[in-house]
């Protein structure tokens, strides 16, 4: 089930660029690339997704390889409130099942 | 708030009790999945149901587990006969359209059970 790989942590200082990589080298063309995190004590909190294009929102920015098979979720001024654990997941989006695999993902420490 | 509400936050249970856990989904969407998080684990998918009808249960143990979304009301997440390895937090998400598609899931704060 496992197909993204994640740096088990990582580290930023308040108010700089975080980048997040996330490698699923056997993505298919179907597969969107969903980014969720986790707070402590909370649920799943959803950040973005995308296909084959970059995409940005409120939250973050997605930047997608051309060839797909990387991404990249980036925080732009990380604060302490972004130190969270991020899961990078990939869905069909021709699939009728709703699971999401939430793999180990990557704990995000972020330093005053 | 029309965030997903999940009751309630912390439960306790003896050994062989019932727990029940409920979940009421964000406003218009009538889409719910159940998910399981172990201690310092990742979170694992347990069951997808629409209204009165169970999608995918794959992820649920063969026993003692049952999951309903009635027409009318909160999804109920029922654990018959509890046992300590059943101490974890369960997780309920909802979305507007089925499947994984591209419509994102909308967590609860989950539910934490403890089993003494």
């Amino acid at each position: 089930d496992a197909k993204t790989t994640q740096p088990n942590s990582m580290e930023s200082n308040e108010e700089e660029p975080v980048h997040l990589p996330c490698n699923h080298s056997t993505i298919s063309g179907t597969d969107y690339i969903h980014w969720y995190r986790q707070l402590p004590s909370q649920g799943p909190e959803y950040v973005i997704h995308g296909l084959t294009s970059n995409v940005n929102n409120r939250m973050a920015s997605l930047a997608i390889a051309e060839d797909r098979k990387s991404s990249t979720l980036i925080l732009h001024r990380a604060t302490l409130r972004d130190a969270a654990v991020y899961y990078c997941i990939l869905s069909d989006r021709g699939s009728t099942l709703g699971r999401l695999y939430f793999g180990r993902g990557t704990q995000l420490t972020v330093w005053p | 708030n029309a965030g997903v509400m999940q009751n309630p936050r912390h439960l306790v249970r003896r050994r062989g009790q019932e727990a029940r856990l409920r979940c009421s989904p964000m406003k218009g969407h009538s889409h719910v999945y159940w998910y399981r998080q172990l201690p310092e684990e990742g979170l694992k998918f347990m069951v997808y149901l629409q209204k009165e009808n169970i999608i995918d249960e794959s992820g649920m143990p063969k026993e003692r587990f049952s999951a309903e979304f009635p027409k009318e009301g909160p999804s109920i997440l029922r654990i018959q006969q509890v046992v300590r390895g059943d101490s974890a937090a369960y997780f309920c998400a909802s979305s507007l359209g089925g499947g994984q598609g591209v419509q994102p899931q909308h967590f609860g704060d989950g539910t934490r059970l403890s089993i003494l």
